[in-house]
């Protein structure tokens, strides 16, 4: 699996948009982007993927650059309820491709 | 719909003991996988199962093992636990096999003494 760099921590002000950056310079081009989130004594929860194109869904943007290399998860307006660790993930979408999680970043929103 | 229910929560066990721990996922889902997490390695991938069958494995010794029922329904369990076996263990299921979407469990927080 390919790897993906994040900063480790970031901080945020309340309902401030949030910009997190992903890292993945090897990515391949069966690769899809996902993004997962672990609240505070939860197990990780799926926030959105994407290939190509730029993605949106109720909970966050996913912004992937022209060369693929680099993508941002876009959470429009921080609230308290999202501190988490936040996991930029590399998968092929051939079966048998389990989630390779990484360090992640934590982010702190401050009210 | 109700999510995935991992139980127990909370077990503690003493080493050299075995543990199962339980997994049920969505209903209609048919994938599970096991994750453990620790603070010092993360996130690692155990297993996954899928219609009853192990189809992916973790790098992790024979003392891990698992099974999945033909209502979907998944257990794991440590033999001769080790106090490294410490962690919390998580369980995903989705819809098809690995898919985009996976919804884990709270977890169950294995403390081994």
């Amino acid at each position: 699996d390919a790897k993906t760099t994040q900063p480790n921590s970031m901080e945020s002000n309340e309902e401030e948009p949030v910009h997190l950056p992903c890292n993945h310079s090897t990515i391949s081009g069966t690769d899809y982007i996902h993004w997962y989130r672990q609240l505070p004594s939860q197990g990780p929860e799926y926030v959105i993927h994407g290939l190509t194109s730029n993605v949106n869904n109720r909970m966050a943007s996913l912004a992937i650059a022209e060369d693929r290399k680099s993508s941002t998860l876009i959470l429009h307006r921080a609230t308290l309820r999202d501190a988490a660790v936040y996991y930029c993930i590399l998968r092929a979408h051939n079966y048998g491709q389990n989630f390779v999680f990484g360090p992640g970043t934590r982010l702190s929103v401050l009210p | 719909k109700a999510g995935v229910t991992q139980t127990p929560r909370y077990l503690i066990k003493t080493r050299g003991q075995q543990v199962t721990l339980s997994c049920s996922p969505i209903s209609g889902h048919r994938s599970v996988s096991w994750y453990q997490q620790t603070p010092g390695q993360g996130l690692q991938f155990l297993f996954e199962y899928f219609s009853e069958t192990q189809r992916n494995k973790g790098n992790f010794p024979g003392r891990f093992s698992g099974r999945q029922f033909s209502n979907s329904r998944s257990e794991m369990n440590v033999s001769t636990l080790e106090l490294g076996d410490s962690a919390l263990y998580l369980c995903a299921s989705s819809l098809v096999r690995q898919g985009p979407e996976a919804f884990f469990g709270q977890g169950t927080r294995l403390t081994v003494v």
